[in-house]
């Protein structure tokens, strides 16, 4: 089973739609969640950070579940420019050793 | 200027020859990482420095070397290049406070 293991989708969505996206993480030591952006053929740049508690920026949401050890992102109100894929990214213990989910891909389109 | 960056930016080479992908950062970071990543599947590391003097394998070393030249400069190496090392590479730094990583642009590597 991998460590992090994410939907590949492709989500296919219309503008304007809620789209929600899930990552399930197997070790309980995992400490830090991340979800990352990769557009097509480019480096992943860092989206948000995902903390305890849940956080928001904008149109985007993070929330971590530790008991049931999955991070999710919810996206509101969906633009063409979201269109990339996602990864989802969790250290464990003090490492600093990431390991990446192997991203979901969101497609919106008009 | 970009944070990292990345050369040579594309590749191609031939079966068995001796390739080294380079990587420069002006974050003052101490830690930076080398990636492959393959289509349809996620980024799989090769080797990662903490500083200057630490080197450590990631989950696919084989066939690849790391040399960390400076706090700055961190280059990848394939001795004896194959096909299925052809893959996008990516080079990344770490903020040990924030835990997050900055990638460089990628190189894309043909292996003939």
């Amino acid at each position: 089973r991998k460590e992090v293991e994410q939907d590949p989708g492709p989500f296919n969505v219309p503008e304007g739609a809620t789209v929600a996206f899930n990552c399930t993480y197997s070790n309980s030591a995992s400490q830090s969640f991340f979800w990352y952006r990769q557009d097509c053929r480019k480096e992943p740049k860092l989206l948000m950070s995902v903390y305890s508690s849940g956080n928001e920026d904008g149109r985007f949401t993070a929330q971590l579940n530790r008991a049931s050890q999955y991070i999710s992102l919810l996206i509101r109100d969906s633009k063409l420019s979201d269109s990339a894929t996602y990864l989802c990214v969790v250290n464990t213990g003090g490492s600093y050793i990431p390991t990446f989910g192997r991203g979901t891909s969101l497609i919106v389109h008009p | 200027d970009a944070d990292v960056t990345q050369t040579p930016r594309n590749r191609i080479t031939k079966t068995g020859k001796r390739i080294m992908l380079e990587c420069s950062q002006t974050k003052g970071h101490d830690r930076m990482y080398w990636y492959r990543q393959d289509p349809g599947l996620g980024l799989q590391l090769i080797y990662y420095s903490f500083d200057v003097k630490d080197i450590n394998k990631g989950e696919i070393s084989d066939g690849y070397s790391v040399s960390r030249q400076a706090q700055a400069k961190f280059s990848l190496s394939l001795e004896s290049a194959i096909p299925n090392q052809t893959a996008l590479y990516f080079c990344a730094t770490s903020d040990p406070q924030q835990e997050t990583q900055y990638f460089g642009p990628g190189t894309r590597l043909l292996v003939l």
